[in-house]
């Protein structure tokens, strides 16, 4: 089965840059999706398509993907940020999760 | 203002079963494809299983596949997942999600709103 590998942490500090990944067998085939998820909260969409920004989110947050990789970057990261983060795929009509990446603002 | 409102969660002992519910507003639920998306505690998120927006096309997870059952009602804006044969790892926070689209690609769609989850417990 199709699988999606993410670090489980990333650490930043106030106002730098955030880089998340996403690694998976020629992941740049396939539209990436990215997810925020603060605790006690349900997932929030951030990212789709790859790189586009649903209405709401803001610009500091963009997504590439290519090859075997995508990425979430966090441009001018604010304590607001910190939450997990979680890569999405499609595989053969399935849906498929990285294991989430916890982001720690410090 | 999309809502998705989850129910039907609780406590059930290992082999039983449960359905949950969504009831969804704010938009016109046949036109989206729908999702549930599950999270063990303290865990990351498991797509549990999609629905077409017109209920014609069903997909599941390996780990649930010949135990539940996603379907939809039109005319209740609601949609249900039916848990069979229910074990200790299908213990989770059950979300349910709409999709951006009718949900025909399977490759373009986007978990676009998603509700605030309902607990299920599998315990003896």
């Amino acid at each position: 089965s199709y699988e999606l590998t993410q670090p489980p942490s990333v650490s930043v500090s106030p106002g730098q840059t955030a880089s998340i990944p996403c690694s998976g067998d020629k992941l740049g085939d396939k539209y990436a999706f990215w997810y925020q998820q603060k605790p006690g909260q349900s997932p929030v969409l951030v990212i789709y398509q790859d790189s586009k920004r649903p209405s709401g989110i803001p610009e500091r947050f963009s997504g590439s993907n290519s090859g075997n990789t995508a990425t979430l970057t966090i441009s001018g990261t604010q304590a607001m940020d910190e939450a997990d983060y979680y890569c999405q795929a499609w595989d053969r009509s399935t849906g498929v999760f990285g294991g989430g990446t916890k982001l720690t603002v410090l | 203002e999309v809502q998705l409102v989850e129910s039907g969660g609780g406590l059930v002992q290992p082999g039983g079963s449960l359905r949950l519910s969504c009831a969804a507003s704010g938009f016109t639920f046949s036109s989206y494809a729908m999702s549930w998306v599950r999270q063990a505690p303290g865990k990351g998120l498991e797509w549990v299983s999609s629905i077409s927006a017109i209920g014609a096309s069903t997909y599941y997870a390996d780990s649930v596949k010949g135990r539940f059952t996603i379907s939809r009602d039109k005319s209740k804006n609601t949609l249900y997942l039916q848990m069979n044969s229910l074990r200790a790892e299908d213990t989770a926070v059950y979300y349910c999600a709409k999709e951006d689209s009718g949900g025909y690609q399977r490759t373009s769609e986007s978990l676009q709103h998603w509700g605030q989850g309902t607990l299920v417990t599998v315990s003896s």
